[in-house]
């Protein structure tokens, strides 16, 4: 299966709601993952199953989707939120990620 | 809580062999299943996974490198080994080391990655 990220990035002010797409080439059922990578950092691992949320990540976040379609949403952008975001299928090899999505805080 | 740390040469030439090393801690068998991961990520590029291990022994590896790449573990150290053959200069990425449960599970905790470059 391959992902596809959508779009590839983007642009919002401070206080948007931001919303990234990913898809998945056949029905990988709740089995993805997001992660936020800031710049010159490792990933660091946002949400599970498509909809749960990790712990110590702020409630802004949230996942869903599940099938061949998922979201992620960052209900109110803040500055801390630069950072390109990835997804991840997680029920079979080679675990492929996504191609990333670019988030510009303005 | 658990850390891992990648480890290995910053430079290599084309042809060579690529050894790299991860030393974790805070990782047990007694806690819950432990894998251990290889992703590598090239400059401005994507993510790729690379390579897993299990404690019982099962490995797995991206057909796309398979034939190139050889992972182990040494329990006693807390270390997982990650060599590739033949490298060359398209190899030139940040490489991570990265837990996972088991499972669908996700990669939970990563390395702080390692940057190599391959050149002559």
């Amino acid at each position: 299966s391959q992902l596809t990220q959508s779009p590839s990035s983007l642009s919002a002010s401070v206080g948007d709601r931001v919303t990234i797409t990913c898809r998945a080439s056949q029905d990988i059922s709740i089995y993805l993952a997001w992660y936020q990578q800031k710049p010159g950092k490792a990933p660091k691992l946002l949400i599970s199953a498509a909809s749960t949320l990790q712990s110590g990540v702020p409630s802004r976040f949230s996942g869903s989707g599940s099938g061949t379609d998922f979201t992620l949403t960052i209900s109110s952008l803040q500055p801390e939120d630069l950072a390109t975001y990835y997804c991840q299928q997680l029920n079979a090899y080679p675990l492929p990620f996504g191609p990333g999505t670019k988030v510009d805080v303005k | 809580q658990i850390t891992l740390k990648e480890s290995g040469p910053m430079l290599v030439k084309p042809t060579q062999t690529l050894t790299l090393t991860c030393t974790f801690s805070g990782l047990s068998p007694s806690t819950g299943v432990v894998g251990v991961g290889w992703i590598r990520q090239p400059p401005g590029k994507a993510l790729e996974w690379l390579a897993l291990i299990y404690w019982h022994d099962e490995r797995r590896y991206n057909p796309s490198v398979a034939s190139r790449l050889t992972i182990t573990k040494d329990t006693s150290n807390n270390q997982v080994v990650l060599t590739m053959t033949n490298m060359d200069p398209v190899d030139t990425a940040t490489y991570y080391c990265a837990h996972r449960p088991g499972g669908f599970s996700p990669f939970e905790s990563w390395g702080q990655g390692t940057l190599i470059t391959v050149s002559s």
